[in-house]
């Protein structure tokens, strides 16, 4: 079946510009993530979404990051007044709920801010 | 609170030698643990997840991994290196009740011909 998508592949924005990333999980699978992953920085979580709603949201690094998940598939994470320290890949990762189950990753978006 | 260390951030052995990236965790419950692996310009990829059912796990791509309790350790190995096999490997935690899954800082593995 159809893994995790993510799109755009690559983001080109100037600093100050707003930008969102998409990503559309495995169907059926109810829990969603997103991280990121910059240069020795290893795989950083910033939120949670359990169907639409966020339990965990702790990894957000300003209010200058949002997110939010619609139909409980559907995810955006969106970047406001972008920064050259928000350069990075952004992960998405979905999967069923429990504590056992792996998380199926997105190919990621790599965003660079000029 | 849950950590996970990955010892060596690179790792080089030979075509046909043993590999062994090391990852240790810590946490106030028993962990539910992972390995994944990270293709040049792709995404994460399961190689194995230990849950508690059998402390040696065989995975995908020749790897295995052994959960030993005593020494708090979940180390990746695999008998005969290949070429293919360079990539960035990461190891993650997750524990019960808690969803997010904490990684460790990643070991790139090297392999020379």
């Amino acid at each position: 079946g159809a893994g995790v998508s993510q799109s755009p592949s690559n983001k080109v924005t100037e600093k100050g510009k707003d930008v969102e990333l998409r990503c559309d999980p495995i169907s059926g699978h109810t829990a969603l993530y997103w991280y990121r992953q910059s240069l020795g920085q290893g795989l950083e979580f910033l939120i949670y979404f359990q169907g639409n709603s966020a339990p965990d949201k702790s990894g957000l690094p300003s209010d200058r990051f949002s997110a939010e998940r619609t139909g409980g598939s559907v995810s955006t994470l969106t970047i406001q007044r972008t920064q050259q320290e928000d350069s990075a890949v952004y992960l998405c990762a979905s999967s069923l709920e429990g504590a056992a189950t792996p998380l199926h990753f997105g190919p990621g978006t790599r965003l660079t801010v000029t | 609170a849950q950590s996970v260390t990955q010892l060596g951030s690179h790792v080089s052995v030979s075509e046909g030698a043993l590999v062994l990236l090391r990852c240790n965790y810590s946490s106030s419950v028993p962990p539910y643990l992972f390995w994944y692996v990270q293709y040049p310009n792709q995404g994460l990829q399961l190689l194995l997840k230990y849950t508690s059912a059998a402390t040696l796990v065989k995975g995908i791509n020749g790897f295995e991994a052994e959960f030993k309790k005593s020494e708090t350790s979940f180390h990746l190995t695999k008998p005969s290196a290949h070429m293919s096999d360079a990539a960035e490997y990461f190891c993650a935690s997750k524990i019960q009740g808690a969803q997010k899954l904490v990684f460790g800082q990643g070991t790139r593995l090297t392999i020379n011909p």
